[in-house]
């Protein structure tokens, strides 16, 4: 079945630094990774995807690059701010199901 | 259009005790999803539906855990009798199913507390 692990655990940057997370997969079928953030006590919302045909996908000031002769993919976000520190959680199906399996969760905090 | 609903948002119980967590999913959406929450963990799939039908509950502790969902809309999770390892969060989401890949659509959650 489908693995999948998240690193770092945790991640403390300041404001303006990058931050990345990485997730790596063992399903080589898997053909669609999201990303979700969640804040504390929140639901985990969606915050950008990507698909197995593309390598990288860009929405201003996050990032997904997909490796997947490597079968890692990982979440980019520049120019971080207060408001990015949450939960990170990669996710990855099942190949032929709808049936995700997620990351273990990064906690990112972004010092002003 | 409107998100995906779960109700209650809090619930506390004691040992032994049932509980049951209601979801309604966005408008059309086919796929309906239980996840189990536990505090610093990532969300774990206990059951999926299609429609009214199940399409894996391979994680979900049916000793004591049930779930429906008779008219393909709604879905309720029971838990009967509750342990305090219950204690999490329960995740509802959605997903319209129909491509090759299923964004899914969070609720709010149900914090359960189990003393």
């Amino acid at each position: 079945g489908e693995n999948v692990e998240q690193h770092p655990s945790t991640l403390s940057v300041q404001e303006g630094d990058s931050a990345v997370i990485k997730c790596t997969y063992s399903d080589s079928a898997s053909n669609y990774f999201p990303w979700y953030k969640q804040e504390l006590g929140k639901r985990p919302q969606l915050i950008i995807d990507i698909r197995s045909n593309v390598g990288e996908k860009k929405d201003q000031r996050i990032a997904v690059t997909l490796n997947k002769t490597a079968k890692h993919f990982s979440l980019h976000i520049t120019e971080t701010q207060p408001e990015d520190s949450a939960v990170y959680f990669c996710a990855a199906p099942l190949s032929g199901t709808y049936k995700y399996i997620f990351g273990t969760g990064t906690r990112l905090k972004v010092l002003a | 259009e409107a998100g995906v609903a779960q109700s209650p948002r809090y619930k506390i119980i004691e040992k032994r005790q049932s509980v049951a967590f209601w979801c309604n999913p966005i408008s059309g959406h086919a796929t309906l999803y239980w996840y189990q929450q536990i505090l610093g963990q990532g969300p774990k799939l206990l059951i999926q539906f299609q429609n009214n039908g199940v399409v894996d509950d391979s994680q979900l502790p049916k000793d004591r855990f049930s779930a429906e969902r008779l008219k393909g809309v709604d879905s309720t999770l029971k838990i009967q009798p509750a342990k305090l390892e219950d204690s999490a969060v329960y995740l509802c989401a959605s997903g319209d199913g129909t491509r090759s890949y299923n964004e899914q659509f969070f609720g709010p959650g149900t914090r359960l507390t189990v003393l």
